[in-house]
């Protein structure tokens, strides 16, 4: 198994241009997430989904949209990227929720620089 | 509001020591925990998880403790090797929260030669 991939490991952008981030995983997984890192703030939540066809906003929704068409594809989008949006983008998933006991498998991450 | 944070942001140890990395959590509700290592340009990775009903989780060469009553977390690693040198974040989850982790801010781990 590949695990949770991600594409692409690098961006730069010019400030408002848009992107989609592309995650994928073949764990059968019921739950994806992205994340955001800075440095000085750890992992922050950006959006979620407990499922095919459903989303939800994490801690720091504003500036992004997801979708989850496909179980094992959770696309993270930036409509109009901002400086503000420069940082580092992990995706996780995990295979259920509900008991609050689901590690988090993560992605190597994307690397986005907003000019 | 609730958080997860760390002591210290960095380690320093001897190769061959023991590290001992701790993380105070201030969610009552927790009752999920996870340790994550972090390599230079590299996502986090599980290294062990321990459930509130336990005090004590043992891995390879790792060791979780759980202290519920001051609400602390500790992650003990045994004969420290240069590959352990890496950020670590603990991460706590309440049940219910569709599984929402919250991370504390992370903490070098370096291992001198």
């Amino acid at each position: 198994n590949a695990g949770v991939t991600q594409t692409p490991k690098f961006r730069v952008l010019k400030t408002g241009q848009s992107m989609t981030l592309l995650c994928a995983q073949d764990m059968n997984h019921e739950y994806m997430y992205w994340y955001r890192q800075d440095p000085g703030m750890g992992l922050r939540l950006i959006h979620y989904s407990v499922g095919e066809g459903t989303t939800a906003k994490g801690e720091v929704p504003d500036g992004y949209n997801v979708s989850r068409l496909k179980k094992q594809n959770f696309l993270l989008g930036l409509e109009s990227a901002a400086p503000s949006q420069t940082s580092v983008y992990f995706c996780a998933s995990s295979l259920y929720s509900g008991r609050g006991t689901d590690t988090q498998y993560f992605g190597p991450g994307t690397r986005l620089t907003v000019l | 509001g609730e958080s997860v944070g760390l002591h210290l942001p960095t380690l320093s140890v001897q190769e061959g020591d023991n590290s001992i990395i701790n993380c105070a959590y201030s969610n009552s509700a927790s009752d999920y925990f996870i340790w994550y290592k972090q390599e230079s340009g590299k996502g986090p990775q599980f290294i062990i998880d321990i459930r509130s009903n336990m005090d004590k989780r043992q891995g390879q060469r790792v060791t979780v403790l759980l202290n519920k009553t001051v609400k602390h977390l500790s992650l003990q690693i045994a004969a420290t090797q240069p590959g352990d040198s890496a950020v670590y974040f603990c991460a706590e989850n309440e049940t219910g929260a569709n599984s929402k982790l919250t991370f504390g801010k992370g903490i070098t781990l370096s291992v001198r030669p």
